[in-house]
């Protein structure tokens, strides 16, 4: 069971807006920056968001990030076939000392 | 250019240990929290320990504490977990990561993973 809660699955057609939410609280995302992470089968995390909703400058801006309380969301608009990956939300947890991810989510692209 | 190299893993039996390595390059290592997070197959991604700059701060999963010990050589730019009392659930691929910023959550500079089998 993990700390930070992410719905196994989404799905959406290409061109729709899919949104994936994240569910914490006080301790990590009620206090720390969230960051959200797409992976490919076989490869490294890719960074999509950090600090709840800052973008890195090579990710298109169809990707998009918010918090709010101890809860956060990924949204992808204008769906596209190669978005389909695994999503993950992670935060720093002052409780635990430590970070905590949220259990992933897989979108298909249908 | 930021690049995290990691090595070290491969086969053992079960009890026995290992130590990865993560050499990295590109920017101030000094500077820099540094995360060991791990990834079983066909499951999600798990935090395994964080380590302050300096070295001087250390923190661990429940998972692994006890067991692995997260350390650094900042003269050599290289990141280290010591992996002892290897377990079946060990079994995973390791990545190294370096934090966003000043604070100790991954950012967005990965290395590419070493494996991890602990089988008999």
């Amino acid at each position: 069971q993990s700390v930070l809660t992410q719905p196994p699955s989404a799905s959406g057609t290409p061109g729709q807006r899919v949104t994936i939410s994240c569910s914490g609280s006080s301790s990590n995302i009620g206090s720390n920056y969230v960051y959200w992470y797409q992976q490919l089968p076989g490869t490294a995390p890719k960074l999509l968001i950090f600090r709840n909703n800052q973008r890195p400058s090579r990710v298109p801006d169809r990707f998009s990030g918010s918090k709010s309380g101890t809860s956060a969301s990924l949204a992808i608009s204008g769906l596209r076939s190669e978005d389909e990956a695994d999503y993950y939300c992670t935060a720093w947890d002052d409780s635990l000392s430590g970070q905590v991810f949220g259990g992933g989510t897989k979108l298909t692209v249908l | 250019e930021v690049q995290l190299l990691e090595s070290g893993g491969g086969l053992v039996q079960p009890g026995e240990s290992l130590k990865l390595s993560c050499a990295a390059s590109g920017f101030t290592f000094t500077n820099y929290a540094m995360t060991w997070v791990r990834q079983a197959p066909g499951k999600g991604l798990e935090w395994v320990s964080t380590i302050s700059g300096s070295g001087g701060h250390t923190y661990y999963a429940d998972s692994v504490k006890g067991r692995f010990t997260i350390s650094r050589d900042n003269s050599k730019n290289t990141l280290y977990l010591q992996v002892n009392s290897l377990r079946a659930e060990d079994t995973a691929v390791y990545y190294c990561a370096k934090a966003d910023g000043a604070t100790t959550t991954t950012g967005g500079y990965w290395g590419q993973g070493t494996l991890v089998t602990v089988s008999s």
